[in-house]
């Protein structure tokens, strides 16, 4: 079947703006991740959904961030008022349940790039 | 914030050589995997390793785990110019609630032909 989608693969908007990220997961997969990687800070954890709630968020880096998770599938990840330190590509991931070993399955990526 | 260190962060060997990584990470783990990424963009799941597990294979490659040094390592062997691309670990931490991976800072391999 069809992996991990991600939407657009490029953004390049203006400083100030707000962005939507989207990711489709895999069909009947119940957990969801946002991540991120960046030149200065590697590959990093933003938020996790199980279902629809996201019982952790701990890795959102500012209250411009939030995500939502409609239907237990799509995901939307906002960035609100950007800022060029948010440059980065927005990895989504996803895998069948919330086991610890339950590979994740990444998405393409958006390449996102603020001036 | 990342996990821990990876090592060499920059590798250059020729097709047919084994290539070895190395990976530290600082808490206490429920498993550890390792990943690739071509071109900076997805990251494709090559193997996972238990804390209860000391080494795994999986075709070419060969990963071990010690949880008393907190380190890990990959072993490609015989590799091959399509193994080019970037190399992370990333832990399960033990009392994740979401099972989020921490990654470490990866390693760059450049295979010759």
């Amino acid at each position: 079947g069809a992996g991990v989608s991600q939407s657009p693969s490029n953004k390049v908007t203006e400083k100030g703006k707000d962005v939507e990220l989207r990711c489709d997961p895999i069909s009947g997969h119940t957990a969801l991740y946002w991540y991120r990687q960046s030149l200065g800070q590697g590959l990093e954890f933003l938020i996790y959904f199980q279902g629809n709630s996201a019982p952790d968020k701990s890795g959102l880096p500012s209250d411009r961030f939030s995500a939502e998770r409609t239907g237990g599938s799509v995901s939307t990840l906002t960035i609100q008022r950007t800022q060029q330190e948010d440059s980065a590509v927005y990895l989504c991931a996803s895998s069948f349940g919330p086991v610890s070993t339950d590979t994740q399955y990444f998405g393409p990526g958006t390449r996102l790039t603020v001036l | 914030s990342q996990q821990g260190e990876e090592d060499p962060q920059a590798l250059s060997i020729q097709e047919g050589e084994n290539a070895t990584m190395n990976c530290s990470y600082k808490t206490s783990i429920n498993n550890l995997q390792w990943y690739r990424q071509n071109s900076g963009r997805g990251l494709v799941h090559l193997i996972l390793i238990r804390s209860n597990e000391r080494e795994k294979h999986s075709g070419r490659l060969r990963v071990t785990l010690d949880t008393s040094k907190k380190s890990s390592s990959l072993l490609i062997t015989a590799s091959r110019a399509a193994d080019t691309a970037s190399y992370f670990c990333a832990t399960v931490r033990l009392s994740n609630a979401g099972n989020m991976l921490t990654f470490g800072g990866g390693t760059r391999l450049m295979v010759k032909p």
